[in-house]
């Protein structure tokens, strides 16, 4: 079966600019999960959505967001990117919301210049 | 709040070598345990988990690890390691959302990485 689908792999954008990255859950997951991998602070986790709904967030600025549609598909947005927002995002899904059956995506590779 | 430590950030070893890479959490609830790996310009893949039961956990490709609550340590082995093992692997942490409310939804708690690198 597929797995979790991150688009697109790599973006470059310009400080300031804004952008959406998008992922697919494996069918039938409902739980998505998106992390910030960076150099410096490793993997941290941005928030979850199940059903639709922001269950959790991690300790980020305003300007990262996100969303859940009702195909479980999600997106992540950052407004007024800075160069601090370069970084390989992850989106994870599960089926169930017990945080031991999450897959990861491959990952979009954000570049802000 | 949950943390995680891992001791190593790089480990070099020699192929069909022994291997362990270790792993310290702490957590004021009951928790679950994972290791992952990553390979360059790719994902994470899980290794294995600890839910609850026995503390002696087998994973893909021939790796291991051991949760021991007394020492708060959930270290990864591998008898013989190859080639192709060499990687960076993480170990992460996440509180059962029963146990910890909404505050664990969704949300690992990731160590800061071990790069393992096999040489023939």
């Amino acid at each position: 079966k597929a797995g979790v689908t991150q688009t697109p792999r790599y973006l470059i954008k310009t400080r300031g600019q804004q952008v959406t990255l998008s992922c697919s859950p494996i069918s039938g997951h409902r739980s998505v999960s998106w992390y910030q991998q960076t150099p410096g602070q490793g993997l941290q986790f941005l928030f979850e959505y199940f059903s639709e709904t922001q269950r959790n967030k991690g300790n980020f600025p305003g300007r990262f967001s996100g969303r859940q549609f009702s195909n479980s598909r999600s997106e992540m947005n950052v407004s007024t990117l800075e160069l601090g927002d370069s970084a390989l995002y992850l989106c994870a899904s599960s089926r169930t919301t017990t945080n031991y059956g999450y897959t990861f995506g491959s990952g979009t590779r954000l570049t802000v210049v | 709040a949950q943390s995680v430590t891992q001791l190593d950030s790089q480990v070099p070893v020699f192929e069909e070598a022994p291997v362990e890479l270790r792993c310290n959490y702490s957590s004021s609830v009951s928790v679950y345990l994972f290791w992952y790996v990553q390979y360059p310009n790719q994902g994470l893949q899980l290794l294995l988990k600890y839910l609850s039961g026995s503390t002696l956990v087998k994973g893909i490709n021939g790796f291991e690890a051991e949760f021991n609550k007394s020492q708060t340590s959930f270290h990864l082995r591998k008898p013989s390691v190859h080639i192709s093992d060499t990687a960076e692997y993480f170990c992460a942490v996440s509180g059962s959302p029963a146990d910890a409310g909404g505050t664990s939804y969704g949300k690992l708690t990731f160590g800061q990485g071990t790069i393992l690198t096999v040489h023939p």
